[in-house]
């Protein structure tokens, strides 16, 4: 079975923290993505990464970064987390053409 | 207009019934198509892919209609298990995946 794992499920940072959400996954995926969902917007897509040390901004990069130094890990950084970044963030990974699979997701609060 | 457009819902239906859900894209050089099912407070996980040819497990069935640009989910006998939210995905040229808002789905005694 794939694994895709996020390091936390739950996360409370203050204003003005730099936050490190981190994501791996043990199939040798090349794709691999970062969303947030929030209640009446869907999933949006905040960047992804079809390769190791590639990236590519998705629809809302804005206040966030990404590292992806080794083929299964793909970081999503918060610069200087602000309470509109209070989300659920969700990563997954594909193979080109594949369906996608996500991990459990990190319920992110910003107090 | 958004990329990918589902009804948000909710569908309340009785044990037992059909329900079918829709879901229109725009890019017309979308590549393939997916179901995803999620629950309360979870990730999304694959239901089923959506073929050209249309596809049936069990007692789902998912059509794809690339000259309107619509794929569909038909549920057959729903149970109250079925209750989630269902997200219709979108393969685009370029590695992106884009999703739909999403139709809720209540099955009810």
């Amino acid at each position: 079975d794939v694994k895709v794992t996020q390091s936390s499920r739950y996360l409370v940072k203050r204003t003005g923290e730099k936050v490190f959400l981190e994501c791996v996954q043990d199939m040798d995926h090349e794709n691999m993505f970062w969303y947030r969902q929030d209640p009446g917007l869907g999933l949006r897509l905040i960047y992804f990464s079809y390769d190791v040390k590639m990236k590519e901004k998705g629809d809302i990069p804005e206040g966030y970064s990404v590292s992806r130094e080794k083929k299964e890990r793909f970081s999503l950084i918060l610069e200087s987390a602000s309470t509109n970044q209070t989300s659920m963030y969700l990563c997954a990974s594909r193979i080109r053409n594949t369906e996608a699979f996500f991990g459990q997701g990190t319920r992110l609060t910003v107090v | 207009r958004k990329e990918v457009e589902q009804d948000p819902g909710p569908f309340n239906v009785p044990e037992g019934a059909t329900v079918a859900f829709n879901c229109t894209y725009s890019n017309s050089a979308s590549q393939s198509f997916f179901w995803y099912r999620q629950d309360c407070r979870k990730e999304p996980k694959l239901l089923m892919s959506v073929y050209s040819s249309g596809n049936e497990d069990g007692r789902f069935t998912a059509q794809l209609n690339r000259a309107s640009q619509y794929i569909s989910l038909l549920i057959r006998d729903s149970k109250l298990s079925d209750s989630a939210t269902y997200l219709c995905v979108v393969y685009n040229a370029g590695n992106m995946l884009t999703f739909g808002g999403g139709t809720r789905l209540m099955v009810k005694p």
